[in-house]
């Protein structure tokens, strides 16, 4: 069963480091046919998709966040994470990692419940 | 790359049939055949409805379809009910990955 759940600090600093993990308990992200996305949500606004992970660690990224994200994975340790730098208030939202399945191609099949980000001094 | 269009709000009676739209471009929405609809409800996360288009996964009631025609796709939901009323989200791929939609707040009247 895909159990996915967010972790990481719910509060960064203005200019600083957002760094969130996201693990599944059923262990899929070691076996490595799957992608892995990282969306947010700012309350009360829409879903912005940034980015997603392969098994085999090749990645794709919203061209308006490229230049901020990195997004890793560790099947060893079953885990996949998304470092954003230099945030903004503007990147305030909840956090949801999400993976895809085999047959159904869309940005996520399987969600975590999410996770607030706050950016604020 | 920027967000797919969707009116920001409906709302429709019970048993009624509504249709969301959900505009791109040919990069988008025009380009492949991978569009998805998520409905989400209040704190809640996002929930597939409708993948490659016209696909619903495994179990979902067939009241929800899916359709597109050019760069707009369509998410009708028929016999609507009262746990209809939620946001939805359209979704597509592009070359750079997946864009949403701004969202259609669905309102049951």
């Amino acid at each position: 069963q895909v159990q996915l759940q967010e972790s990481g600090p719910g509060l960064v600093k203005p200019s600083q480091t957002l760094s969130l993990s996201c693990t599944d308990s059923g262990g899929s992200i070691s076996k490595g046919y799957y992608y892995w996305s990282w969306i947010r949500q700012p309350a009360g606004k829409g879903l912005e998709w940034i980015g997603r992970i392969y098994a085999t660690g090749s990645t794709n990224y919203n061209p308006s966040l490229k230049s901020r994200v990195t997004i890793s994975i560790d099947t060893s340790q079953n885990q996949f994470s998304l470092k954003l730098n230099s945030v903004t208030a503007a990147d305030t939202a909840v956090y949801y990692c999400a993976r895809d399945t085999v047959g159904i191609t869309a940005a996520g099949v399987y969600w975590g419940r999410g996770t607030l980000v706050t950016v604020s001094s | 790359q920027s967000a797919l269009t969707q009116p920001a709000s409906m709302s429709g009676s019970p048993g009624q049939s509504i249709t969301i739209s959900c505009a791109g471009t040919n990069s988008d929405v025009g380009g492949y055949n991978y569009v998805s609809w998520y409905q989400q409800h209040p704190g809640k996360a996002p929930k597939l409805m409708i993948y490659d288009v016209s696909n619903r996964p495994s179990g979902l009631s067939n009241r929800f379809s899916g359709s597109k025609s050019g760069n707009t796709a369509s998410l009708t939901i028929s016999g609507l009910q009262a746990e209809d009323e939620a946001d939805y989200y359209c979704s597509s791929y592009t070359t750079d990955g997946w864009v949403f939609g701004g969202g259609t707040k669905l309102t049951v009247l």
